[in-house]
């Protein structure tokens, strides 16, 4: 059964940068064909795409935060990970890290299943 | 962007009746190609994350009870419960994929009445 789990710290300071990291037990992301993804929740709102990643490399980002993201992929250890520059307190929520779940390459599409969610606070 | 948009915003059913929560795209996400609706429902319970139930508008995902259905076309989408159980109370969320970024809409907070 595909789990994913993510990892990181829980606050960060104003301006620095926010890194997540999504590991990945049963099965592989280099062999799956799927995109893996984040996906974010601000505290009582709604969900936010953050991006997706192919083992190749290939990634797709959110236009709206596509200048403060990167997301990578260490397949050695069958994990994907997050960094997020300049962040502010409007970056706060809960991040999630999900499969792309139709496969074949194809991104950006349904995503099953998610991580349980790590919440990150935003404050000095 | 493709903007989604929920209605309403909560709703309060009773136990056994039937709920409806409908999602409008700001523009169709059909694809004509392959005449597929690029839509998506979720259930997301309290602390807890999202969990698919539907996708291609209204292809139920494996193990979801059949009390859940989503119908609709191009710009309108509805998700139906046909007889509200207690486990359903949660927010549902729409999702379109026809293009990047893929957008959620507002969610709809399901009650029992």
């Amino acid at each position: 059964q595909l789990q994913l789990q993510e990892s990181g710290p829980g606050l960060v300071k104003p301006s620095e940068t926010l890194s997540l990291t999504c590991s990945v037990s049963g099965g592989s992301i280099s062999s799956s064909s799927y995109y893996w993804g984040w996906i974010r929740q601000p505290p009582g709102k709604g969900l936010e795409w953050i991006g997706s990643i192919y083992d190749s490399g290939s990634t797709y980002y959110n236009p709206s935060l596509k200048s403060r993201v990167t997301i990578s992929a260490d397949t050695s250890k069958n994990q994907f990970s997050l960094k997020l520059n300049f962040v502010t307190a409007a970056d706060t929520a809960v991040y999630y890290c999900a499969r792309d779940k139709r496969g074949g390459g194809d991104c950006c599409n349904w995503f099953d299943p998610w991580g349980q969610g790590i919440l990150v606070t935003v404050s000095s | 962007d493709i903007v989604m948009t929920q209605s309403p915003d909560s709703l309060a059913v009773s136990l056994g009746e039937r709920a409806t929560i409908t999602c409008k795209s700001s523009q169709s996400v059909l694809y004509n190609s392959n005449n597929k609706n690029y839509l998506a429902w979720y259930q997301q319970k309290p602390g807890q994350p999202p969990k698919l139930l539907i996708y291609w508008a209204s292809t139920r995902e494996s193990g979801v009870p059949d009390r859940f259905s989503g119908s609709g076309s191009g710009t309108d989408f509805t998700l139906t419960i046909s007889s509200l159980q207690a486990e359903d109370v949660a927010v549902y969320y729409c999702q379109q994929y026809y293009s990047t970024p893929p957008n959620f809409g507002q969610g709809t907070k399901l009650e029992i009445k």
